[in-house]
């Protein structure tokens, strides 16, 4: 069974700049997970879809950040303008129906 | 308020040495407790799910366990491969917390 993928792996902008991040999840996992991990921090989560809806995204900063995951399937984090700030690892998780996230290998994202 | 704390920050062990890494939480309405393990580079990998005070976990040489309050990962006669930062995270209405991870380096 193929894992998350996520891309790119990293990415390297100035501040203002846009980026966007792509998620493809595993085959049949309703529930998407998009998690922000500042280095030596564990993940924060920043928005929860449960198929193509939004179940949760109280932590999204939504004057810059937007995801959306169209079909159900894949998803995509985007960030505009970016910040020194978000200079971070941004996560992909995955779930069926068990509460165990498979989490894909994140990308990289240094804003200078 | 921080929901989830782990301790210690970081931990050096000797091949061979057990010990225990600590997960607390301060939440009500604990619905799980997770365990991953992260290496350099990667996604955090699964490891254990804890639901119930009492409830253990093994895995090789980890094992997990809970308390209403806090959780343990004890790792016995730890080699080399299981150095890594072990997360734990808490399943809350709907809301995973993860902790800040202990940063795990075993010598041979």
């Amino acid at each position: 069974e193929a894992g998350v993928a996520q891309s790119p792996r990293y990415k390297i902008i100035e501040k203002r700049q846009s980026v966007a991040f792509w998620c493809n999840p595993i085959s049949g996992h309703a529930t998407l997970y998009w998690y922000q991990q500042i280095l030596g921090q564990g993940p924060k989560l920043l928005i929860q879809f449960q198929n193509n809806g939004v179940v949760d995204d109280s932590q999204l900063p939504k004057d810059r950040f937007s995801a959306e995951r169209l079909k159900g399937v894949d998803s995509t984090l985007k960030i505009q303008p970016a910040k020194l700030e978000d200079s971070a690892v941004y996560l992909c998780a995955t779930e069926r129906v068990t509460e165990t996230q498979y989490f894909g290998p994140g990308t990289r994202l240094l804003v200078l | 308020e921080d929901q989830v704390t782990q301790s210690p920050e970081a931990l050096r062990l000797q091949e061979g040495e057990s010990s225990s890494l600590n997960c607390s939480y301060t939440v009500s309405g604990l619905r799980g407790l997770f365990w991953y393990r992260q290496d350099p580079g990667k996604g955090p990998e699964f490891l254990f799910t804890l639901y119930s005070a009492g409830e253990e976990k093994e895995k090789e040489r980890l094992k997990a366990t809970l308390t209403k309050k806090e959780s343990f990962l004890h790792i016995t006669a730890p080699k080399p491969e299981d150095s890594a930062t072990y997360l734990c995270a808490v399943h809350l209405a709907n809301k995973f917390y993860f902790g800040s991870g202990t940063k795990l380096n075993v010598k041979p």
